[in-house]
């Protein structure tokens, strides 16, 4: 029974085109994350929710638009696809509470723009 | 602010080989450090990490890993390299106010028969 889970795995689409990526995690989590691991392999965060609030916006552009319709589900949408956005995109979930928990991730979704 | 250096992009060892994968920290506050693992085409796994107990810590897959603060280090150690241990490793620190990870630039390592 999959913890963190993510749709789809693979997607390749073009430039210019709108897709969303979707998670959700049955660990009973309060917070969920996205990080973007880059061609290079380089992992960052993107957001963070926590109860459906964002958290952690780190400075990405506004085509990047998270929605959280409750605690356990953090979609991602993805407006006008740029070559750039090419990565492997993670879901993440953790407990809330005192700094050090555990993030589990799940399985990645690898997106492709051509 | 709080950063994690990785030394060593590739790691290869012998099977049976000792395996060192190294990471340093910076951080204004004591730190919280994790060791995660990433197989190909795969989700990253937590191997271990250090919340402010013990100095030595103990992880899946016989991992184990050593907080030295007068050194800033976490290394990642195991005795006995096996095959399936190939993968990307990646040292992480969390800020302590928040769960925010940042990471390392990742350890490939490689296992040879």
């Amino acid at each position: 029974d999959t913890a963190v889970s993510q749709t789809p795995k693979y997607l390749v689409t073009q430039m210019g085109n709108d897709k969303s990526i979707k998670c959700e995690q049955n660990l009973g989590h309060d917070t969920m994350y996205w990080y973007k691991q880059d061609s290079k392999k380089f992992l960052k965060i993107m957001f963070s929710y926590n109860n459906k609030e964002l958290i952690i916006n780190e400075t990405v552009p506004n085509r990047f638009s998270p929605k959280s319709p409750d605690k356990a589900h953090l979609n991602l949408h993805i407006n006008s696809l740029e070559l750039g956005d090419s990565a492997v995109y993670f879901c993440a979930s953790s407990q809330a509470g005192p700094a050090g928990n555990t993030i589990y991730f799940g399985e990645g979704s690898w997106l492709t723009v051509v | 602010a709080q950063s994690v250096t990785q030394l060593g992009s590739h790691v290869s060892v012998s099977e049976g080989a000792l395996v060192l994968l190294r990471c340093n920290y910076s951080s204004s506050v004591p730190p919280y450090l994790f060791w995660y693992v990433q197989y190909p085409n795969q989700g990253l796994q937590l191997l271990l990490k250090y919340t402010s107990a013990a100095t030595l810590v103990k992880g899946i897959n016989g991992f184990e890993a050593e907080f030295k603060k007068s050194e800033t280090s976490f290394h990642l150690t195991k005795p006995s390299a096996h095959m399936s241990d190939a993968a990307e490793y990646f040292c992480a620190v969390s800020d302590g106010n928040t769960d925010k990870l940042i990471f390392g630039t990742g350890t490939r390592l490689q296992v040879f028969p």
